[in-house]
């Protein structure tokens, strides 16, 4: 089954704690991104990638790292998290064929 | 740069009525266009894409949406609406189909008997 899958879905953590949520894809899309969405503000683009080692910043970078080693993997770092860092995190590819956006099903974070 | 709007924060539909939500976008050429639907607790769903050609677009369960480059707008209709499509409903634009995207802030759509 074409899929984007996430890990883990639910994390509650410590200010300060990194942690890396990974995100890995099996339609061999070349794009993959980063979301976080929150209430009233949609769906804000973090991070995203347009190829292996080709990446460049979303909207809201800021705490966030990510690396494209693979082309199938694409995991979200959070060095430093913060409180504000709370939220539900999507993991996307798409391919240069224009099919839209394939969301993985959510990572939903807690950072006390 | 691309925006999104969807002035609509929430909307109040009766079971068996029809629904439009509306989209908005900021872009200087034709953008790809599309509308998700995300169920509560779901993740997202793409329910339909514009690209190119015909205006009027159909998607699944029932919805179409149609471009209007005048009017920078791509609103979502469904002429019965159903108890299932209770769920938050988000337009997004792509200046290329390559992955950057933006999404609007979501209309909650909330079915009523």
């Amino acid at each position: 089954e074409a899929q984007v899958t996430q890990n883990p879905r639910y994390l509650i953590t410590v200010t300060g704690k990194k942690l890396t949520v990974t995100c890995s894809q099996n339609m061999n899309h070349e794009y993959m991104s980063w979301y976080r969405q929150d209430p009233g503000l949609g769906l804000r683009q973090i991070y995203y990638s347009m190829n292996v080692e080709v990446t460049d910043k979303g909207d809201v970078p800021e705490g966030y790292k990510v690396s494209r080693k693979e082309k199938r993997n694409f995991p979200l770092i959070l060095e430093s998290p913060s409180p504000n860092q709370t939220s539900l995190y999507f993991c996307a590819s798409s391919s240069s064929h224009g099919q839209g956006v394939v969301f993985g099903p959510g990572t939903r974070l807690l950072v006390l | 740069a691309q925006s999104v709007t969807q002035p609509d924060i929430h909307i109040t539909v009766s079971e068996g009525a029809s629904l439009e939500l509306r989209c908005n976008y900021s872009y200087g050429a034709t953008p790809y266009l599309f509308w998700y639907v995300q169920s509560p607790g779901q993740g997202l769903q793409l329910l339909l894409k514009y690209f190119s050609g015909d205006t009027l677009v159909q998607g699944i369960k029932g919805f179409e949406a149609e471009f209007k480059r005048s009017q920078s707008s791509f609103n979502l209709r469904k002429p019965s609406v159903h108890w299932s499509d209770a769920a938050e409903y988000f337009c997004a634009v792509g200046t290329d189909s390559w992955g950057k995207f933006q999404f609007g802030a979501g209309t909650q759509v909330v079915v009523t008997p």
